[in-house]
């Protein structure tokens, strides 16, 4: 089955950049969501189709998807983004649903 | 507005049945596809499998094939998530979440169930 390798954790300074990866075999071929989930609360979606953003969710939320690795980019990082963020796609053959290990976005 | 729903938090012991909810409003129930995710406590988001209201075509994830068993109603809009034997490993919150055609995302969740499964 398709296999998503997320960092296990990134951190950045509040106001700098910042780019959590999900690599996968082909992974451009593919769809790639995200979800910020923050505690005690359920996933929300922040991009879709690798890189259009939902409504509500700010300018700041980016994606791109090239070669064998997606990232979730986060402009201008504040306390209010940390959070754990899963990368996730469709197998294509049997409409499977696979989640990537999910990285927490520490703010220091 | 669209919204999922969720049965409230679950307490069994091990070996007991468990069958957990998810109603639907806001939006064309039957154009959607409803699917099933979990989380083991401190874990990541595991996906379950998926169902589509109109012919209750399910796909399962391998991991829980055979293990729990997705259904339907349309009457009530509501989709499930069941348990014939329940153990202390399935402890672990449910969440549903909605999508529409593949490779679309899941794009509005519920609030989450919690079952925890302890004698």
């Amino acid at each position: 089955s398709y296999v998503l390798t997320q960092p296990p954790s990134v951190s950045v300074v509040p106001g700098e950049t910042a780019r959590i990866t999900c690599g996968g075999n082909n992974i451009r071929s593919k769809s790639v969501h995200w979800y910020q989930q923050k505690p005690g609360q359920a996933p929300v979606l922040v991009i879709y189709y690798d890189s259009d953003r939902p409504s509500g969710i700010p300018e700041r939320f980016s994606g791109s998807n090239s070669g064998n690795t997606a990232t979730l980019t986060i402009n201008r990082v504040g306390a209010g983004d940390e959070a754990d963020y899963f990368c996730q796609v469709w197998e294509s053959s049997s409409d499977r649903g696979v989640f990537g290990g999910g990285t927490k976005l520490t703010v220091l | 507005e669209v919204q999922l729903v969720q049965s409230g938090a679950e307490v069994r012991e091990p070996g007991e049945s468990l069958k957990i909810s998810c109603k639907a409003s806001g939006y064309s129930f039957h154009t959607y596809w409803i699917g099933w995710v979990r989380q083991m406590p401190g874990k990541g988001l595991e996906w379950m499998g998926i169902i589509h209201p109109v012919d209750s075509d399910t796909r399962y994830s391998p991991s829980f094939q055979g293990q729990v068993t997705i259904s339907v109603d349309n009457f009530v809009k509501t989709a499930y998530l069941q348990w014939s034997s329940l153990k202390a490993s399935d402890t672990a919150m449910y969440y549903c979440a909605r999508r529409s055609t593949s490779p679309a995302p899941l794009d509005y969740w519920g609030q989450g169930t919690l079952v925890t499964v302890s004698s």
